[in-house]
């Protein structure tokens, strides 16, 4: 069956830290893959999407995300945090219809 | 572009009866879709359209539950029989068309069933 898994359900980290997001996903063939932002009482955002091509994808707010196939995985990455990141974040794939995985919630101290 | 919206955001109901939620997407965009979110777990698909044909339905789409999207511009889920287990949030997107998948998002309804 086709899954997304995010291994992390809560995360913290300091303002300017960097941060790693893991995503894993399994499906038969390579899915298109996207990271979505949640804030409280927000609708979700799109953050990043990858197709095909450079594994290294730049999105909105300094975020980027890597594909790598071998590890079936797509972790979103943030070189500097900062206080405004606090939110959720879901990974996603599409391959017959979009499956998410169960978020990441992320806690920035100051 | 206001962007997707959605109508109410809050609903309050009692077990057995109905509710709808409205969703309009944002103009010209031909995808819409429809997912159910409960706390502490990501959006799960439900259904979606292209223009005004419903061309997929998840198996958390039960008998009870039904979606229209009549002239290929805004759509309504329908739950009838509520039950306490449809408490969640319904959240709805629209996307450009066939050769994007990219999501835009509404605030979603949250919805209690008391």
């Amino acid at each position: 069956a086709q899954s997304v898994t995010q291994p992390d359900i809560h995360i913290t980290v300091s303002e300017g830290a960097s941060l790693e997001l893991r995503c894993n996903y399994s499906y038969g063939a390579t899915p298109y893959l996207f990271w979505y932002v949640q804030s409280p009482g927000q609708g979700l955002q799109l953050l990043l999407k990858y197709f095909s091509g450079d594994t290294l994808v730049q999105g909105i707010k300094g975020f980027e995300a890597e594909f790598k196939r071998s590890q079936s995985s797509f972790n979103l990455r943030k070189p500097s945090v900062h206080w405004s990141d606090a939110a959720e974040y879901f990974c996603a794939a599409f391959g017959q219809n979009f499956v998410f995985g169960p978020g990441t919630r992320l806690s920035v101290l100051p | 572009d206001t962007g997707v919206s959605q109508d109410p955001r809050h609903k309050i109901t009692k077990r057995g009866q109905n509710v709808t939620f409205r969703c309009d997407p944002i103009s010209e965009h031909n995808r819409l879709y429809w997912y159910r979110q409960t706390l502490g777990q990501g959006p799960e698909f439900l259904t979606y359209f292209q223009n005004e044909a419903q061309l997929e339905k998840s198996r958390l789409l039960s008998d009870r539950f039904s979606a229209e999207r009549p002239k290929g511009s805004f759509s309504t889920l329908e739950i009838q029989r509520t039950e306490q287990g449809d408490s969640a949030m319904y959240l709805c997107a629209s996307s450009p068309g066939q050769a994007s998948y990219e999501q835009y998002f509404g605030p979603g309804t949250r919805l209690t069933v008391t």
